[in-house]
């Protein structure tokens, strides 16, 4: 029952490097997000995916990529990394409504 | 423009005692409202919602009150317990579209 996972757990960025963060679910959902968590702000949607070949913008894609592989994964890359990139990542998934998503543990990524 | 606002960034609350988080909300067009439970260094779980026609919804310890005319949504948790000690996030959902918008959160912590 691993539900959402993410890699890596920790990572460290010199500005203007580039990473991809990874994302995999397997509780067969349609959707699946990413999110970004900054102190007082919340979690700020970066992109979506709808479905399996489909990709939208959220809040906040400045800087991002992704992309939905397959239905189980869905990657996160920043090609140049900035310092207001420095944040904790969350990758979603879900189908349902009432009962909202099912987040991973998080990537917690520094620029410096 | 936050759609969804939590105006407390934390709570002290004795063990035993209620605890009562607020959010509040613009739009009128969300259809279900949710709150996330996160402990540090893990992602957020699901703990309650509520549908846009209800105006309370009980679970255990765990109680969601909304108020449409006031775009206010409320959560009690009696009674109030150490494992408590957690950030939460109010967050709302539009069908359509099926993405959560999530509110800065509350910091509890719950004294023994």
């Amino acid at each position: 029952n691993a539900g959402v996972t993410q890699t890596p757990k920790f990572q460290v960025l010199k500005t203007g490097q580039s990473m991809t963060l990874q994302c995999a679910q397997d509780m067969n959902h349609n959707s699946m997000y990413w999110y970004r968590q900054d102190p007082g702000m919340g979690l700020r949607l970066i992109y979506y995916s709808a479905s399996e070949g489909t990709t939208d913008k959220g809040e906040v894609p400045n800087g991002y990529n992704v992309s939905r592989l397959n239905k189980r994964e869905f990657s996160l890359r920043l090609e140049s990394a900035a310092p207001s990139q420095t944040s904790v990542y969350f990758c979603a998934s879900g189908d349902g409504q009432y009962y909202g998503y099912t987040f991973g543990s998080g990537t917690r990524l520094t620029v410096v | 423009d936050q759609q969804v606002k939590q105006n407390s960034p934390s709570l002290s609350v004795q063990e035993g005692r209620i605890s009562i988080l607020n959010c509040d909300y613009t739009n009128s067009m969300f259809d279900y409202f949710l709150w996330y439970k996160k402990y540090p260094a893990e992602g957020p779980t699901f703990l309650i919602s509520i549908s846009s026609i209800k105006d309370k919804n009980e679970d255990g310890r765990f109680t969601v009150f909304l108020n449409k005319s006031a775009k206010h949504l409320s959560l009690h948790i009696v009674p109030s317990q150490p494992g408590d000690s957690a950030v939460y996030f109010c967050a709302a959902l539009k069908a359509a579209g099926n993405k959560l918008t999530f509110g800065g959160g509350t910091r509890v912590l719950v004294k023994p």
